[in-house]
């Protein structure tokens, strides 16, 4: 979807290196969040954010970090990154409460992360 | 945690096929969503469908939420509908999505 937007797509680094991945989003929407995709697998949540005062852990945050810098973005950083860190990493954001209390997830391109 | 799992884990349909992928969750939930990844790995969202019966063109989807359990029906499949289908569920709405390991769906022309 376009209205959210992630960078880098693609991102190739070494262990140790610390790694920020950055998520936009024009959607006016107050809640975001980051998941993780192994290979294969579903996805798993890492952080999460209902307002740029409010972050919460996820099912796996354990390695990363968040800020929510803004109601339109949300960055996520490895502090040290490790090969099985490597995954791809989505972005989402949700329009809780939507319409009849719906809360519909929106989510980015991804980035595909590799940590040699 | 809640389970959520999907079956078939695999699918090869001759386009043109019809196909039921189905979604099982262990607790009762205020929100599911099928998703659609395709083979470039962006996500997008099919249905929100916590109870009831949805269309949209070829695609429909029922959620019986008593049962716990939802389908996702495919008619006259077409090659673009190739890709992985990921049911996901919250306890409560506006809480966190739990992700099915998915059903991948390949399209023969």
């Amino acid at each position: 979807d376009a209205d959210v937007t992630q960078t880098p797509r693609n991102r190739i680094t070494k262990t140790g290196k610390r790694i920020m991945l950055e998520c936009s989003q024009t959607k006016g929407h107050d809640r975001m969040y980051w998941y993780r995709q192994d290979p294969g697998l579903g996805l798993r949540l890492i952080y999460y954010s209902f307002d740029v005062k409010d972050i919460n852990k996820g099912e796996i945050s354990d390695g990363y970090s968040v800020s929510r810098q803004a109601q339109a973005k949300f960055s996520l950083s490895l502090e040290s990154a490790i090969p099985n860190q490597t995954a791809l990493y989505f972005c989402a954001t949700s329009d809780f409460p939507g319409r009849d209390g719906a809360d519909t997830q929106y989510f980015g391109p991804g980035t595909r992360l590799t940590v040699l | 945690g809640i389970q959520v799992e999907q079956s078939p884990p695999d699918l090869i349909l001759q386009e043109g096929a019809n196909s039921t992928l189905r979604c099982n969750f262990s607790d009762s939930v205020n929100n599911l969503q099928w998703f659609h990844q395709n083979p470039w790995g962006q996500l997008i969202n099919l249905f929100y469908i916590p109870s009831g019966t949805k269309q949209n063109g070829r695609l429909s989807a029922t959620t019986v939420a008593t049962e716990r359990y939802s389908l996702l029906y495919i008619s006259s499949s077409q090659t673009t509908d190739s890709g992985v289908y990921f049911c996901a569920v919250e306890r409560r709405a506006g809480n966190m999505l739990t992700f099915g390991g998915g059903t991948r769906l390949m399209v023969k022309p």
